[in-house]
Formats: structure tokens, C-alpha cells, sequence
């Protein structure tokens, strides 16, 4: 099965621009989750989705970040307006059910504000 | 606060010598644990989860609930396991809850010929 995919790959934008990433998760899994790691930091949880339903937010750094699934299906993810500390690399993994089975991680998006 | 140490940034060692990645997590309940491992230009990788008690490419882990541990090992480490390695908790409540991995700050393994 092909698994998670990420678009863009990289993304070089300016200060107050907008960037938006997308997800396509692994067919037929429910759970899609973003993470992100800036730099020098851990991996961090930033929401997640069932289906078209946001399951838990609780990790979005502000109201900056727009995350949405319509469809249930592709999520994407909206930076507006970036900001430097925004940097960094932005991972989205996928699941067919919850605990134990684990997560399916997607290769990432590395955005760089300038 | 749910926290997961792993406290060697980098561990490197020779090819056929035995290799322990350590992993400590604070967390109230009984967790799901996890290792995720990203090789080099590849993404990040499922390596165990500890319910399943398997063993992948060598890697064993056993949790010890005493200790909150986690550790990772290889008896005979060869050069393809280089990689950085993660450790990640598993955040779970069902029912409209939560279900996140905590992951720790990760540590790489360089094994040389």
C-alpha cells in the first residue's frame, strides 16, 4: 500500500507570508495526526483528526496554525502569517486505529521562514 | 508532565559489539511504548512497539514498569543500523481523548567497520 505523502517536500517563504502543507494518509485509515520539529527541539504533537473531525488540538502553538480535513480524507495544514520561529520540519503520520498499533509517519515538509 | 529521556545524543561504537539505546519516560498509567527509527534521507520508521514483544531486525526492548524504562538493544550492532532512533511513549485515552506519541529528544547510532 503506498504509504503516507507529504507536499511540498521544502517550502522557502518570507516572514508574514502564507504557506499551506497537505497530507495524504495511508487509504482507509481514520486517524491522521500532525507533528512538528523546530529546530532543536523534539518531535511534538500538534493535532489530530478523525476522519474530518478535529480529536484533540491541543498542541497547535497558536492561532497562527490552521489545520483541515474536509472530506476526511487530505488534510492540510495553514500557516498564516509565518513567523520565524515557525521553522522547521512539519511530519503528518496516519493510522488505522488508535493505541497500540502505532502511527504511519510521511517523510515531512521542511519550511524555512525567512 | 509526561516526559520521555533519552539521554545519549550519540552512541557510537563498532561493528558486532552490542548496543543498548536507553530510553526513561515518566508517565502515570500503563503506557504503549514505541521506537521509530530514521535512517538517512528515508522517513521516520515504526521499529517496535513494545506490546507486540517482537523483535525487528535484532532490536529487543522490554519495559520495566520499576525503573520506567525502555531500553533498546542489539546484541551485534552492524553498520545499516546507523540511524537516529526515538523513543516515543504513546498519550492514550479513548472515548474523545487523546492519542499522541510523547517523542524523546532521540539518539544516534554511528556503527563503524
Amino acid at each position: 500500500e503506498a504509504g503516507v505523502t507529504q507536499f511540498p517536500s521544502h517550502s522557502v517563504i518570507e516572514k508574514g507570508q502564507t504557506v499551506t502543507l497537505r497530507c495524504d494518509p495511508i487509504s482507509g485509515h481514520d486517524n491522521l495526526y500532525w507533528y512538528r520539529r523546530v529546530m532543536g527541539k523534539e518531535i511534538k504533537f500538534l493535532l489530530h483528526f478523525v476522519k474530518e473531525s478535529k480529536q484533540d488540538e491541543s498542541g497547535m502553538p497558536n492561532n497562527r496554525f490552521l489545520a483541515e480535513r474536509t472530506g476526511g480524507t487530505y488534510s492540510t495544514l495553514k500557516v498564516q502569517p509565518a513567523e520565524l520561529e515557525d521553522s522547521g520540519v512539519y511530519f503528518c503520520a496516519s493510522s488505522r486505529a488508535l493505541g497500540a498499533y502505532g502511527q504511519f509517519f510521511g517523510p515531512g515538509t521542511r519550511l524555512t521562514v525567512l | 508532565a509526561q516526559r520521555v529521556t533519552q539521554p545519549e545524543k550519540l552512541l557510537s561504537v563498532f561493528k558486532g559489539a552490542p548496543v543498548e539505546l536507553k530510553c526513561n519516560y515518566s508517565y502515570s498509567g500503563s503506557p504503549e511504548l514505541f521506537w521509530y527509527v530514521q535512517y538517512s534521507r528515508q522517513r521516520l520508521q515504526l521499529l517496535l512497539r513494545h506490546i507486540s514483544r517482537e523483535s525487528i531486525k535484532g532490536f529487543t526492548a522490554d519495559l520495566n514498569k520499576g525503573e520506567t524504562s525502555f531500553h533498546l538493544k542489539k546484541p551485534f550492532a552492524q553498520e545499516e543500523d546507523s540511524a537516529m532512533y526515538y523513543c516515543a511513549p504513546l498519550l492514550l485515552k479513548f472515548s474523545g481523548g487523546y492519542n499522541k506519541l510523547i517523542f524523546g529528544a532521540g539518539t544516534r547510532l554511528a556503527v563503524h567497520p
